[in-house]
This record gives structure tokens, C-alpha cells and sequence, in this order.
């Protein structure tokens, strides 16, 4: 079966210092791999997603994700904090089935940004 | 601004009443999905509607009635809920159904149940 596992349930940072959250997969298949956010009292926003096309993804507000076959890896890293990055992170498998697409997520880290 | 918009934001109901959720979408999506996520936890599935039809229903009590009226329209009713179905509930939407498509969610219903 599919899954992620997302390691370090509260990860902190400085501001300005390199931010690496971090995400396991298992998988038999390639699978496709999203990273999720979530701010306080709110929906999920797509950060980023892994459907094969390149190893490093790039996606939105400067974060980015490398694929790494070989350690079953889909780490999310931004180089430099900013305050506005605290916040829930959630990584993601996408699994089919029978009936459509399961969306299975990690138990998700939070990040806090200090001064 | 999200594109998946869900109403109300806010639920409060009691054991006895019967209430619904709310979820559209004007994104031409053709896959939707209802999501149940408890404080500090990871949203899981409840149900998926693909082309309009159900097509995964996660072992979901029957006190949870999802609906879907058109490809826009994503409903969920609730009737004899427990304190402990209190949790922010989610809709989503993708493409379609297949995998590897991105959800894109709402920002949530917040369902206390009394």
C-alpha cells in the first residue's frame, strides 16, 4: 500500500535560516507526491506536487522539493524563512483504486518561525 | 480567494437536529470529495463523486449523507450526529478522478456538535 511518513511533528526555524521539512514514501509504483499548507482555520493550499516530469519540483512561495528515488524521499526546503511561513505541512500520496483517487496524507508537521 | 467554496463556516448543532453542508465549485471539475479533519490531525477521506456518481465511500456512518446534485454541487447531510463527529470537514475538487491530479480544497466547515 501506499503511504508517506512525515518526520519531526513541530519543526523550528529562525528567520532567514533554511527551512527542510521532511517526507518518506512507500510505495511499490512510482507514485505522485504533493506537499500541502495549512494556515490556521483554513483549507489546504498546494505547494507543490511530483508527477514524474522532474526530480525537483518548484513551487510557490519559494518552496521546492526534490525526489529521491533511492532514499524513497520528497523533502520540502526553502532557503530562507519568513514569518509568514508558520504554518501545518502536509505531505501527500495520491493512490488509485477502484473507485477514483485517494488523496492519503502524512500526519503533518507545524513549523514555527522565530526572530 | 479559494475556487472551492463551502457554507457555513460555522456549525453548531445538537445531537438531534438535522443540518447540511455546502460545497461549489465553478472549476469545470469532475471529481469531488468530502474530507473530515480533527484538531491537530490529518484530513482523511469520508467520500468521493466522480462524474456525478459515488464512487468511494470510506466505511463513513450512515449519519453522514453525502449528495451531489450537479458537477458544480457537493452536499453533505448530517442527522443524529455524536459530539465526537465535532471537526472542521472539507470539500474538495480535482480535474477528475484520476490519479495524480491535484485537490483543490474549500477553506472548511467548522462543525461543533452539542
Amino acid at each position: 500500500a501506499q503511504s508517506v511518513t512525515q518526520l519531526g511533528s513541530h519543526v523550528s526555524v529562525s528567520e532567514g535560516a533554511l527551512v527542510l521539512l521532511r517526507c518518506n514514501y512507500s510505495s511499490s509504483v512510482p507514485p505522485y507526491l504533493f506537499w500541502y499548507v495549512q494556515y490556521p482555520n483554513q483549507g489546504l493550499q498546494l505547494l507543490l506536487k511530483y508527477t514524474s516530469a522532474a526530480t525537483l519540483v518548484k513551487g510557490i512561495n519559494g518552496f521546492e522539493a526534490e525526489f529521491k528515488k533511492s532514499e524513497t524521499s520528497f523533502h520540502l526546503t526553502k532557503p530562507s524563512a519568513h514569518m509568514s511561513d508558520a504554518a501545518e505541512y502536509f505531505c501527500a500520496v495520491s493512490v488509485v483504486t477502484g473507485g477514483g483517487n485517494k488523496l492519503t496524507f502524512g500526519t503533518g508537521t507545524q513549523l514555527k518561525v522565530e526572530l | 480567494d479559494t475556487e472551492v467554496t463551502q457554507t457555513p463556516k460555522h456549525l453548531v448543532m445538537g445531537m438531534t437536529n438535522k443540518k447540511s453542508l455546502k460545497c461549489e465549485q465553478h472549476m469545470g471539475h469532475r471529481a469531488m470529495y468530502w474530507y473530515k479533519q480533527k484538531a491537530k490531525k490529518p484530513p482523511e477521506l469520508m467520500f468521493v463523486y466522480s462524474y456525478e456518481k459515488l464512487s468511494i465511500n470510506e466505511s463513513v456512518p450512515s449519519r453522514f449523507s453525502p449528495e451531489c446534485p450537479n458537477s458544480s454541487l457537493l452536499n453533505l447531510h448530517l442527522h443524529a450526529l455524536q459530539p465526537e463527529d465535532s471537526a472542521l470537514y472539507l470539500c474538495a475538487s480535482s480535474q477528475d478522478p484520476g490519479q495524480g491530479l491535484p485537490l483543490h480544497f474549500g477553506n472548511g466547515t467548522r462543525l461543533t456538535v452539542t
